[in-house]
């Protein structure tokens, strides 16, 4: 399917595990983004990545690692979960305009837990 | 600290009346401004924008209202409809090139049939 998409949508991990959010898109995209929706907070910035193996950090970035290997795939994983992690962690992807990015086209939520 | 803000957590509007939702940011630098609209168990969808050299933007029922000297935009959506029923975003790009966007906290607008 055409989009973009993120596994899993649910996920309850103990604290002090690794745990991977995945993201996958098929536009082709050279921007691909990780935001985190708290409430109180609205939707902020993790990670984000221009290309395949450039990556930059976001507002967030504490306790997370990014990686883009392929333009399709930018993987999220959280290398020692905290319960401060629980959140709804959102994939994004857009492209370069003349005149900047276009609007990020976003999946549909992975909602973890860390207990 | 939050540099795009929306105040209202919430608005509730008869359907068929005009929904107002409003946005201020505190950047004066900010010149392109987004709304997204998001329902539950769904990521955020991009609806309308805003270049800092118009003060305002039309598509359809949708209408946004940049004011600069105040740093205040609004989204206007008229008549509204049961399926405007969302939350809705503002954004801001922190930088340049647009890759860093800055959301406000977003209101939850309810359309009463």
């Amino acid at each position: 399917d055409a989009g973009i998409t993120q596994s899993p949508r649910y996920k309850i991990t103990e604290t002090g595990r690794q745990v991977t959010l995945m993201c996958h898109q098929t536009w082709s995209h050279s921007y691909m983004f990780w935001y985190r929706q708290d409430l109180g907070h609205g939707l902020r910035l993790i990670y984000y990545s221009a290309a395949a193996d450039i990556t930059d950090k976001g507002e967030v970035p504490d306790g997370y690692v990014v990686s883009r290997s392929k333009t399709e795939n930018f993987p999220l994983t959280l290398e020692s979960a905290t319960r401060s992690q629980t959140s709804v962690y959102f994939c994004a992807s857009s492209d370069m305009s003349s005149w900047g990015l276009t609007e990020a086209f976003f999946g549909q939520g992975t909602r973890l837990t860390v207990v | 600290d939050q540099q795009v803000k929306q105040n209202s957590p919430s608005l509730s509007v008869q359907e068929g009346r005009i929904s107002i939702l409003n946005c201020d940011y505190t950047n004066s630098m900010f010149d392109y401004f987004l709304w997204y609209k998001k329902y539950p168990a769904e990521g955020p969808t991009f609806l309308i924008s805003i270049s800092s050299i118009k003060d305002k933007n039309e598509d359809g029922r949708f209408t946004v209202f940049l004011n600069k000297s105040a740093k205040h935009l609004s989204l206007h959506i008229v008549p509204s409809q049961p399926g405007d029923s969302a939350v809705y975003f503002c954004a801001a790009p922190l930088n340049f090139g647009n890759e860093k966007l800055t959301f406000g906290t977003g209101t939850r607008l309810t359309i009463i049939p």
